[in-house]
């Protein structure tokens, strides 16, 4: 049982490059979340979807965008990079609003 | 809005001393509380969780929390902790009807042999 697995773990961008972080997760949860981390600020919520083909923003959502077209995969979208987008992100999924969260290792992007 | 605050950023304890991590939280309706803990360089882990019921909940580890409403608390102790506890730890709050976790920003905890 995989869990959540991110790809990739690292990258390093260039301003107003775009990437796609992948997360999928293979325990047939509804609930799938994008958090970013930086030091001293806790985790924000970028984007949060409760099934596929359901999606909505989080606390912190400019400059990301998601898709939800099955319930396993949760692609994190950044169009036009910048330094402030430097983080680690981190993916989970859960099977409800009150139960566990289970969180991939991370992806840690640089924008330079 | 609800709002999670750690009220120390980093703890340093000796192995088997006693510690307690504080988390305090605001909100205009009833919530559910959470600690997640995370250890270098890996992503989080739920450690134990309120919802209902007795207030006083208990890790498989050796951690407890309490929820106390009158004070808006849910303070993360453990009587004797181990080198093994070194990581960073979160509190977090979901209002009940809500769809999303709100957390704290994490309270560094280090143990010194």
């Amino acid at each position: 049982n995989a869990g959540v697995t991110q790809t990739p773990k690292f990258r390093i961008l260039k301003i107003g490059q775009s990437m796609t972080l992948q997360c999928t997760q293979d325990m047939n949860h509804n609930y799938m979340y994008w958090y970013r981390q930086d030091p001293g600020m806790g985790l924000k919520l970028i984007y949060y979807s409760v099934g596929a083909g359901i999606t909505d923003k989080g606390e912190v959502p400019n400059g990301y965008n998601v898709s939800r077209s099955t319930t396993e995969d949760f692609p994190l979208r950044l169009e036009l990079a910048a330094p402030s987008q430097t983080s680690v992100y981190f993916c989970a999924s859960g099977s409800g609003i009150t139960d566990t969260q289970y969180f991939g290792p991370g992806t840690r992007l640089t924008v330079l | 809005a609800q709002s999670v605050t750690q009220l120390d950023s980093q703890v340093p304890v000796f192995e088997e001393a006693p510690v307690e991590l504080r988390c305090n939280y605001s909100s205009s309706v009833s919530v559910y509380l959470f600690w997640y803990v995370q250890y270098p360089n890996q992503g989080l882990q739920l450690l134990l969780k309120y919802l209902s019921g007795s207030t006083l909940v208990e890790s498989i580890n050796g951690f407890e929390a309490e929820f106390n409403k009158s004070q808006t608390s849910f303070h993360l102790r453990k009587p004797s902790v181990h080198i093994s506890d070194t990581a960073e730890y979160f509190c977090a709050v979901i209002p009940v009807g809500a769809q999303k976790l709100v957390f704290g920003q994490g309270t560094r905890l280090t143990i010194n042999p």
